[in-house]
């Protein structure tokens, strides 16, 4: 069975701080990846996704993502954090050999201090 | 008025009693699934449905039941709540793309939170 792992479960950083985001797939074929970002209080929403193509993939509010394909992982980055950005982060995989289900990892919960 | 709607949005019950969370969507969408959201588990998928008479057991279905009553409705059973079903449950809906293939990318409601006592 698929699963998805994301190692940082608290992030807690400043303001214009760099962020990096892990996360990691245990899945050898072919696979869509996913951002979902859940601000407090609201439903997930789609942050960004990869099905095919260019590998760092850009998606909203400034934050993008790389697919390495050899290390199994598809971080979220974005240069300079806002606060506006304090919210739950959670990466998500599907493939298409074990029905396009997604698969979530456990989330990090980011806060960005003003 | 959001695409996906979920009621009620929060509800406390006690040990035993019977719960259904509704969703409806007006997105058009033929498939939809139920997950449950618990600190640092992630969501983990309860049940889903790709059409109205197709249902399909999730990865944690135990003690939950589902029923699609129309391609816009998929609500959400809890036949004798236990404490351990205290969690946050989304409703969520995903469509086919041209070419057949689901993308898997997901839309949501906004959540019913549970409390069973």
């Amino acid at each position: 069975a698929q699963s998805v792992s994301q190692h940082n479960h608290h992030v807690i950083l400043s303001e214009a701080a760099s962020l990096e985001l892990g996360c990691n797939y245990s899945y050898g074929g072919t696979v869509n990846l996913f951002w979902y970002v859940q601000y407090p209080g609201q439903h997930l929403q789609l942050l960004l996704k990869y099905f095919s193509g260019d590998p760092l993939v850009k998606g909203i509010k400034g934050f993008e993502a790389e697919f390495i394909k050899s290390k199994f992982s598809f971080n979220l980055r974005k240069p300079s954090v806002q606060w506006s950005d304090t919210a739950e982060y959670f990466c998500a995989v599907n493939s298409v050999n074990a029905g396009n289900m997604l698969t979530f990892g456990g989330g990090t919960r980011l806060m960005v201090k003003p | 008025d959001a695409d996906v709607t979920q009621t009620p949005r929060n509800r406390i019950t006690k040990t035993g009693k019977r719960i259904m969370l509704e969703c409806s969507q007006t997105k058009g969408h033929d498939r939809m699934y139920w997950y449950r959201q618990d600190p640092g588990l992630g969501l983990r998928l309860i049940y889903y449905s790709f059409d109205v008479k197709d249902i399909n057991k999730g990865e944690i279905s135990d003690g939950y039941s589902v029923s699609r009553q129309a391609q816009a409705k998929f609500s959400l059973s809890l036949e004798s709540a236990i404490p351990n079903q205290t969690a946050l449950y989304f409703c969520a809906t995903s469509d086919l793309r041209a070419g057949g293939a689901d993308t898997g990318e997901l839309f949501f409601g906004e959540g019913s939170r549970l409390t069973v006592l």
